[in-house]
């Protein structure tokens, strides 16, 4: 199917555990950002990648890995899982400063 | 930093009012404004791209204006409809990446 796509959409794991959240896009757009959204804090960007094998750090990358080795997929990588990282995450794509197109987004409890 | 902020938090109105969502933004040096819309639960949906050389686009009854030199971009939703009921984000791209404001709620009252 076009479009992006994230999975799993939701995810329970434990405390210290290495969580990767994967998200593909069909449109070969070159950005690709990682956000996640939290009651009080809004959207806050994690990582962002301008192209295959380029990111760059968001507002919150700590704790966090991020991965571009094919334009279509940005995996992001919870080394060691939290409490504080449950969240809903969002990945989405654009052509650079062009219209950004969300993923119907991952929901991720930390236990 | 770049900072977006959106007035109201929240907005009750009832069924086939007009109404107007405000967005402010500190840079004006953005390339460009995007209206979203998210319902509970779900994904961003976009609604309207306005970019920095343009001062307004319209989608149905949905009209973004954009005001650079006041850091202003206003959502307006003309005669709204229950379905409308959703929250509303706004986001500026500058300096490669996308910066939100906390979103509006609005709720249109049967």
């Amino acid at each position: 199917d076009a479009g992006i796509t994230q999975s799993p959409r939701y995810k329970i794991t434990e405390t210290g555990r290495q969580v990767t959240l994967m998200c593909h896009q069909t449109w070969s757009h070159s950005y690709m950002f990682w956000y996640r959204q939290d009651l009080g804090h809004g959207l806050r960007l994690i990582y962002y990648s301008a192209a295959a094998d380029i990111t760059d750090k968001g507002e919150v990358p700590d704790g966090y890995v991020v991965s571009r080795s094919k334009t279509e997929n940005f995996p992001l990588t919870l080394e060691s899982a939290t409490r504080s990282q449950t969240s809903v995450y969002f990945c989405a794509s654009s052509l650079r400063s062009n219209e950004q197109f969300f993923g119907p987004g991952t929901r991720l409890t930390v236990l | 930093k770049q900072e977006v902020t959106q007035i109201p938090a929240a907005l009750s109105v009832p069924e086939g009012e007009n109404l107007v969502l405000n967005c402010s933004f500190t840079d004006s040096a953005i390339y460009n404004l995007q209206w979203f819309r998210q319902d509970p639960g779900k994904g961003l949906t976009s609604l309207l791209l306005i970019q920095s050389s343009q001062r307004e686009q319209t989608s149905g009854r949905l009209n973004a204006s954009l005001d650079k030199s006041s850091g202003r971009s206003t959502l307006y939703i003309a005669a709204s409809q229950p379905g409308d009921s959703a929250t509303y984000l706004c986001a500026d791209y500058n300096f490669n990446k996308f910066y939100f404001g906390s979103g509006t709620k609005l709720n249109v009252k049967p």
